[in-house]
């Protein structure tokens, strides 16, 4: 298996633009978590998806976020407006539910830069 | 709610010595898994080990192993050996499952290893 991939791994955008990550999770993984790591606030949970459903968006920032997981192979992540403060490496996750219940595998990261 | 805290921003350790990377937690769970990633320059994010709550005793993966200490709520994370390339930011998670089952992550320690 490849692992988790995003795309694209560095984004350079505007401020006003709107902006779409993608992920691609593990096959078979239940579980899709959206990440965000900034070096103020650290590694924050945005949301998280329980075979395919979005079960937990309290870490999303505000109504400019929104994430979808139309099927267990993709997710994206949108920003609509985009800001500066939005700068940061966002990273997404997936792992297997029970009984396997492994650990969290991330993809290599999305570096966003708004300016 | 669930806390993991980091209280070393950053250490050094001499090349081939052994080093401990704090992380106490706070959670009312019974039931939690405690988990050590670290994460190179590079960005990526690399799992290690894992602990659950109910495992007796103390997990081992090769160079790697946490002291859990459950009554001090604490996963301290040993490296033996130290090599260059152990040099990376070092993040604790835990995980409950009555609690959304997602990662909360501390604040992260940066390691770095002298020659």
């Amino acid at each position: 298996d490849a692992g988790v991939i995003q795309s694209p791994r560095h984004e350079v955008t505007e401020m006003g633009q709107e902006v779409t990550l993608r992920c691609k999770p593990i096959s078979g993984h239940d579980y899709l978590f959206w990440y965000r790591q900034t070096m103020m606030r650290g590694l924050e949970l945005l949301i998280y998806f329980n075979n395919n459903v979005p079960i937990d968006d309290s870490g999303m920032p505000e109504d400019r976020f929104s994430a979808k997981m139309p099927n267990a192979s993709f997710s994206t992540l949108k920003i609509q407006p985009s800001e500066p403060r939005d700068s940061a490496v966002y990273f997404c996750a997936s792992r297997s539910g029970p009984p396997q219940d492994t650990e969290a595998f991330f993809g290599q990261g999305t570096r966003l830069t708004v300016v | 709610a669930q806390k993991i805290t980091q209280t070393q921003p950053g250490m050094f350790v001499q090349e081939k010595e052994a080093v401990t990377l704090d992380c106490t937690y706070d959670t009312s769970d019974q039931s939690y898994g405690l988990f050590w990633y670290k994460q190179p320059s590079s960005g990526e994010m690399i799992f290690l080990i894992y602990q659950g709550s109910y495992d007796e005793q103390n997990a081992t993966e090769g160079r790697y192993s946490l002291n859990f200490q459950k009554a001090r709520k604490s996963a301290n994370l040993v490296i033996s050996a130290s090599q260059l390339g152990d040099s990376a930011m070092y993040f604790c998670a835990m995980r409950c499952p009555n609690a959304g089952n997602m990662l909360t992550f501390g604040g992260g320690t940066r390691l770095m290893v002298k020659p």
